[in-house]
């Protein structure tokens, strides 16, 4: 069936490093991709998005890269901060039936930045 | 600013004791989603509302019941809540069903902070 998962369940990064947060899906038919950001207590929040007929995409210090061939994506964090402190979700588009589409999230990916 | 409203934040009820949680947007979105997160798990989806359509999930249990009264609130009615169904519930909006369209990123879930709850 399909899935999202993630490698890490834990990532611990030094306060000015970058951080590099992983994710694999399973369904090649995929074509649009979230990341989102949890903070304790709150909802996730978006962070980027990426579709199919790119590889990469950047914000404001994150980029999402998307590697189609092996059915991977990463989110990368630049000079990551204590805000930066949360669980990752990576979510892909499940299209339905009648022009429904579901996000299906991933297992997530808690990062501690350290000072 | 516009945003997704959740309340209460904490809701502390006895096992089979009815609940119920609500969700208002201001952001005149046309759908409304109901999320379970148990601790440190994905959300789940339990249902959607596309304005008054209902769309169940095939796994939510009956014990999990939705109401959209009008298009700025909608509300998780938990008929005998059960040990099993401590966890966070997340509201969350889009503009539409598609949840892609242009820009990019304009039409994903808004998520509102959620409802904790317990159940003793």
């Amino acid at each position: 069936g399909e899935s999202v998962g993630l490698h890490l369940p834990t990532l611990s990064v030094q306060e000015g490093d970058n951080s590099i947060i992983n994710c694999a899906y399973s369904n090649s038919a995929s074509d649009y991709f979230i990341w989102y950001k949890q903070e304790s207590g709150k909802g996730p929040q978006f962070i980027i998005d990426i579709r199919s007929n790119m590889d990469k995409r950047q914000g404001q210090r994150v980029t999402v890269l998307l590697n189609k061939t092996v059915k991977h994506l990463s989110l990368q964090i630049a000079a990551t901060q204590p805000g930066d402190s949360a669980v990752y979700f990576c979510a892909d588009l499940a299209r339905l039936s009648g022009g429904y589409n579901k996000l299906i999230f991933g297992a997530g990916t808690r990062l501690a930045v350290h000072p | 600013d516009a945003m997704v409203i959740q309340n209460p934040r904490y809701q502390v009820t006895q096992f089979g004791k009815p609940v119920t949680l609500s969700c208002s947007q201001t952001l005149n979105h046309n759908v409304m989603y109901w999320y379970q997160q148990k601790s440190s798990q994905a959300p789940k989806l339990l249902f959607h509302y596309y304005d008054k359509d209902f769309n169940n999930e095939a796994d939510t249990p009956d014990n999990f019941q939705s109401r959209r009264p009008n298009t700025s609130f909608c509300f998780l009615d938990i008929r005998s809540p059960g040990l099993g169904d401590a966890a966070m519930y997340l509201c969350a909006t889009s503009r539409d069903k598609g949840l892609t369209g242009s820009p990019p990123g304009a039409n994903v879930l808004t998520f509102g902070a959620g409802s904790r709850l317990t159940v003793l």
